[in-house]
Formats: C-alpha cells, sequence, structure tokens
C-alpha cells in the first residue's frame, strides 16, 4: 500500500524557517513526480510546488517563489520542503502527494498532512 | 497561472437529485488536464476524474466528468448520502498547478 507520512510541523516566528519532510513507501518513489499541497484554515486547496522524478526540475506557486525549495532524496524515500521567511498566510496544513503517473497525471495518493502555523 | 473558479460554492440539494458543479478556467486547460476530487472532512482528497472525463479507480457511475478548453462540469446524478462534501477540480496541464476553491455540496 502507499504511504506518505509528513513531519515537521509546528509553530514558527514570521521571518523564520520551518524544514517538512514526506516519508514514503509502497512505491517506487523515484519513478514519480511528487507535489506538496496546503490548505488554510477555512479555506480551500493551495498547490505549492512539485519536483520531477529526479529532482532535476522543480517548480513553485507564485506565493512562495523565492522562499519555498522542494527537494527529495530518492535513496531515503523521502521529499522534503525547505520555507524561509515565513509569513503569517503560510499557516496551512501541508500535504505530501503522489503524482498518478508518468507524464500528465493529477495525484492519487496524499499523506494526512503537517500543520505549520506561523505567529509571533 | 490558470485561476479555475468554482461554481456555485455552496450546493444545497436533497439525497437523489441531481448535482451539477462547474469549474471555469482563465485560460485553456492544455489538452483537458482537468482533475476533480472529493473531500470529506478528516479525510484525504479523493480523485475522481482526470483529463476532465477518465473516471478514476472505484469511482461510482452516477458520477461524470465532462468539458473541455475553459469549462469543466462535474455531475452527480442522484446524490447518494456519502456524496455530500467538498468538491475541487484542478488543472495540471500547465508547469504551475492550480486548485479551483472548491464547492462544498451540503444536505438541504
Amino acid at each position: 500500500d502507499v504511504h506518505l507520512l509528513e513531519s515537521g510541523g509546528g509553530l514558527v516566528q514570521p521571518g523564520g524557517s520551518q524544514r517538512l519532510s514526506c516519508a514514503a513507501s509502497g512505491f517506487p518513489f523515484g519513478s514519480y513526480d511528487m507535489i506538496w499541497v496546503r490548505q488554510t484554515p477555512g479555506k480551500g486547496l493551495e498547490w505549492v510546488s512539485r519536483i520531477s522524478e529526479s529532482g532535476g526540475r522543480t517548480y513553485y506557486a507564485d506565493s512562495v517563489k523565492g522562499r519555498f525549495t522542494i527537494s527529495r532524496d530518492n535513496s531515503n524515500n523521502t521529499l522534503y520542503l525547505q520555507m524561509n521567511s515565513l509569513r503569517a498566510e503560510d499557516t496551512a496544513v501541508y500535504y505530501c502527494a503522489k503524482k498518478m503517473g508518468v507524464g500528465y497525471y493529477p495525484l492519487d495518493y496524499w499523506g494526512q498532512g503537517t500543520l505549520v502555523t506561523v505567529s509571533s | 497561472e490558470i485561476v479555475l473558479t468554482q461554481s456555485p460554492s455552496t450546493l444545497s440539494l436533497s439525497p437523489g437529485e441531481r448535482a451539477t458543479l462547474s469549474c471555469r478556467a482563465s485560460q485553456i486547460v492544455y489538452n483537458n488536464f482537468l482533475a476533480w476530487y472529493q473531500r470529506k472532512p478528516g479525510q484525504t482528497p479523493r480523485l475522481l476524474f482526470y483529463a476532465a472525463s477518465s473516471r478514476a479507480t472505484d469511482i461510482p457511475d452516477r458520477f461524470s466528468g465532462s468539458g473541455s478548453a475553459t469549462d469543466f462540469t462535474l455531475t452527480i446524478s442522484r446524490l447518494e448520502p456519502e456524496d455530500f462534501a467538498v468538491y475541487y477540480c484542478q488543472q495540471y496541464g500547465s508547469s504551475l498547478w492550480t486548485f479551483g476553491q472548491g464547492t462544498k455540496v451540503e444536505i438541504k
């Protein structure tokens, strides 16, 4: 079974940094693009970032570009999101998710999420 | 980036009724690479459709997806009690993916 487990959330001050991790199992991790999506309190889903299967291509939403960095360690089946210069509006539950296939596909598996709260 | 606008924001219907949800894109969605997800409280999103009309695994046939270019529709022919949830559309045809803001289907 596919399993995605996020960690690293918590309370961080505005301007601070946080690194999220997502441990993957149950599928050939190095064969799939991986994605971070967030959901802010009371609002909908927001796509944050995507990384290609090899890690060679990365993409970011305008709202986080220049502040967040996505990366992956295929030898350890782990996805990361380094978040710098955090703002109150970055407060959200962050989910890692797996793309359904190679090529143009959406997301088929999601983790349970980790809450990041940016507040002084 | 492509902005997806879903309407209505909330749909109040009774079990057995038909639900029609709209998703409109600010630009043409490349090759109709648009997905629909269902989200229930405490659960992760469940993929319903991809490529606008391709049904995902184990999705009942009372659900249908249609549309092209900038206008897409999710239809639930007869609402079952378990269908009351929030539905999101998402485009994955461009480098920067985007979600719609969601439509809540609630019990009238």
